[in-house]
């Protein structure tokens, strides 16, 4: 079946570094691929997405390509700010009519000044 | 725009008691999810309905489980009896699925709830 591996957190960054979260994915057809975060004490709401290969998807300063030869999505990001800190979450779309997304386990970002 | 609405925000209960979580869909979508987050499990979902219609339970934990959708807008999770590892924080989300077969791929956008945190002692 589908599924999501993410890099284990937490990722501990200083402000205005460098950030890459890795996510790779098993996934029959077409799936499309998102990125969630959840800040502290809220639920989870999308960052972005792309719906096929060499899409690349970019929000807040955000960006993730979407390989398929090497079925990643990793999330980066050239400058964190310390309201960057949350729990990131990659996650598969099927490509079916019924839309069930499978999330990976997270990643916790913390950026300190 | 009201985003996705659940109550209660936070519900402190004693083992063997019943607990009703509630969730208001955002207006117009036609599907909801229910997911359970802890720490040692992460993000599970627990079922879904699509046009009020439960399209997946597989994830629904025991017997003591159980969802419905009385109307368009509204669901409720429902545990009875309560247990220590029920304490979870339990999340709703809404969407508009658009049934277009297997091409283009369903890309529709999940909106999440507050979640309701849930302690049994």
């Amino acid at each position: 079946g589908n599924s999501v591996t993410q890099m284990e957190g937490p990722v501990t960054l200083s402000e205005e570094a460098f950030l890459t979260i890795n996510c790779t994915y098993t996934a029959t057809g077409y799936p499309s691929l998102f990125w969630y975060v959840q800040y502290p004490g809220e639920g989870l709401q999308l960052l972005l997405k792309a719906t096929k290969a060499d899409d690349k998807g970019s929000n807040k300063g955000f960006e993730a390509t979407y390989r398929k030869e090497t079925t990643s999505f990793h999330l980066e990001k050239g400058s964190v700010q310390v309201s960057d800190s949350a729990v990131y979450f990659c996650a598969l779309g099927g490509d079916t009519g019924f839309q069930k997304l499978v999330f990976g386990t997270g990643t916790r970002l913390l950026v300190s000044p | 725009d009201a985003g996705v609405i659940q109550s209660p925000r936070h519900e402190v209960t004693e083992m063997g008691q019943e607990v009703t979580l509630r969730c208001k869909l955002i207006s117009g979508h036609n599907s909801l999810f229910w997911y359970r987050q802890t720490m040692m499990r992460g993000l599970e979902l627990l079922i879904y309905f699509n046009n009020n219609v439960p399209i997946d339970d597989s994830g629904m934990p025991e017997d003591r489980f159980s969802a419905k959708m009385p109307n368009a807008s509204f669901s409720t999770l429902k545990i009875q009896p309560s247990e220590p590892r029920d304490s979870a924080v339990y999340f709703c989300a809404s969407s508009l699925l658009l049934r277009g077969g297997l091409y283009p791929p369903n890309t529709g956008e999940l909106f999440f709830g507050e979640g309701s945190r849930l302690t049994v002692l």
